[in-house]
């Protein structure tokens, strides 16, 4: 009965090796969302798909990318991660028509090393 | 800029109430959120007041002031279970209906 699914919850990855973490989601949503957050800190939006329509936040770093595929799928990419992008990352999902609730997946711990 | 404030920690006793504030200021609104969030864990969905007045779903309640900019999440009956970081959030009321997040209130429920 998941709905908003991300694989894998726990990543390793090594300074500067990129890497790619998966959000799916059951719910036909149009609005797809990735937040990162650090440990006792509120969840920070990086971009979100509108359908098609990409929206970088401001402050984003270039290394951080993301395609959408398709409806259900949705994938951010570290290019060349740093000590400082160790976090959660959070997918979420919203219908994108008036009603703001998100619906969040269960997150990604991305480990540095 | 965006601004939502609300406590950084809070302790309680089981059993007793707590009300955990929020206030904001946004460059607009389609609403308030409460999620609640337990360690290690994704948000999960408590609340919603898009209306002045108070919403009561069981032990949860949560109350909106728009002309105050100014919510709280009070919580009856705490239990152990209770323990999680609260985090108030607001629709933005933009296309996409993203929300700004509040830092988080950790609350900490002792027997």
């Amino acid at each position: 009965d998941a709905m908003v699914i991300q694989n894998p919850r726990y990543q390793v990855t090594q300074f500067g090796k990129p890497v790619t973490l998966s959000c799916s989601q059951t719910l036909n949503h149009n609005v797809m969302y990735w937040y990162q957050q650090k440990s006792s800190q509120a969840p920070k939006l990086l971009f979100h798909y509108y359908d098609k329509d990409f929206n970088n936040e401001a402050d984003t770093p270039d290394n951080f990318q993301s395609r959408r595929p398709n409806t259900s799928f949705c994938f951010l990419d570290i290019r060349s991660p740093g000590l400082g992008d160790a976090a959660m990352y959070l997918c979420a999902t919203s219908r994108g028509d008036g009603d703001g609730e998100q619906y969040f997946g269960p997150g990604t711990r991305l480990t540095v090393t | 800029g965006q601004n939502i404030d609300q406590p950084t920690e809070m302790t309680a006793t089981e059993g007793a109430i707590v009300q955990i504030n929020c206030t904001y200021q946004t460059s607009g609104f389609n609403g308030l959120f409460w999620y609640q969030q337990h360690a290690g864990e994704a948000p999960t969905f408590l609340s919603y007041n898009v209306l002045d007045g108070l919403e009561e779903k069981g032990r949860f309640s949560s109350f909106l002031s728009r002309s105050k900019g100014y919510s709280y999440l009070l919580l009856k009956e705490l239990q152990m279970k209770d323990s999680a970081s609260y985090l108030c959030a607001v629709d933005l009321n933009n296309a996409g209906n993203m929300l700004t997040f509040g830092g988080g209130t950790r609350l900490m429920v002792k027997p």
